[in-house]
């Protein structure tokens, strides 16, 4: 599975747009991006995740660049609570074959901060 | 919407002594379930793949016969800490994928282990 890129840490004000950015250059055509976030002595809440069209729901939106080397996940009023580790994953899709089961790699991700 | 649940959500044992958490798929049918283990700020690194009705697949690395994984049903995985020692303080997360392939995972709270 391709790898991505993330900044360490991020800070957002509440209520304003928090927009996190990941970068994954290498990306195959059937590989998905996922985001899941997490927050302290939690499992990993999953968000979103998108082919190549932009995709939205009532957590966030996805926008993903058309040459699909990256993407930005948007929480567009962002809250106290969505103070969590965003983690920005691309995944092989149903005819990657290998022996990725569908399995995801997490890497380090964006520490989000919301403050007052 | 899908839920995995986890128990217990905290354990702590006596060094050599065998330790097991269960994961269940709540409203749903999980044939393949993932466990993971997430050292103190560390991310979540995949332990094995648990497939019902077969052996799991273990990651490199991953003992065994250590973190042994039934996957009997198709709503229950089981992971069993055998000899726990100190070190294996942590962590440990599943998940379950819903639908197809390309379906995202869903994850159990965790359950934090701690081997004195």
């Amino acid at each position: 599975d391709a790898k991505t890129t993330q900044p360490t840490s991020m800070d957002c004000a509440e209520g304003r747009a928090a927009n996190l950015p990941c970068n994954h250059s290498t990306i195959s055509g059937n590989e998905y991006v996922y985001w899941y976030r997490q927050i302290h002595s939690q499992g990993p809440q999953y968000i979103i995740h998108g082919l190549k069209n932009n995709e939205t729901n009532e957590m966030a939106s996805l926008i993903i660049t058309e040459d699909r080397k990256s993407s930005t996940l948007i929480l567009p009023h962002a809250t106290l609570r969505d103070t969590a580790v965003y983690y920005c994953i691309v995944r092989g899709g149903l005819n990657a074959g290998g022996t990725s089961y569908g399995k995801l790699t997490f890497g380090q991700g964006t520490i989000l901060t919301v403050h007052p | 919407g899908a839920v995995v649940s986890q128990h217990p959500s905290r354990v702590i044992c006596k060094s050599g002594t065998s330790v097991k958490i269960e994961c269940r798929s709540l409203d749903f049918q999980a044939t393949t379930m993932f466990w993971y283990r997430q050292f103190p700020k560390q991310s979540l690194m995949l332990m094995a793949t648990s497939n019902e009705g077969s052996k799991a697949t273990y990651e490199q690395g991953v003992e065994k016969d250590k973190f042994l994984i039934n996957h009997a049903s198709l709503t229950l995985s089981t992971l069993t800490v055998t000899s726990a020692h100190p070190e294996d303080s942590s962590f440990y997360i599943c998940s379950a994928r819903v639908g197809t392939y390309n379906s995202p995972l869903h994850f159990g709270n965790g359950t934090r282990l701690t081997v004195t």
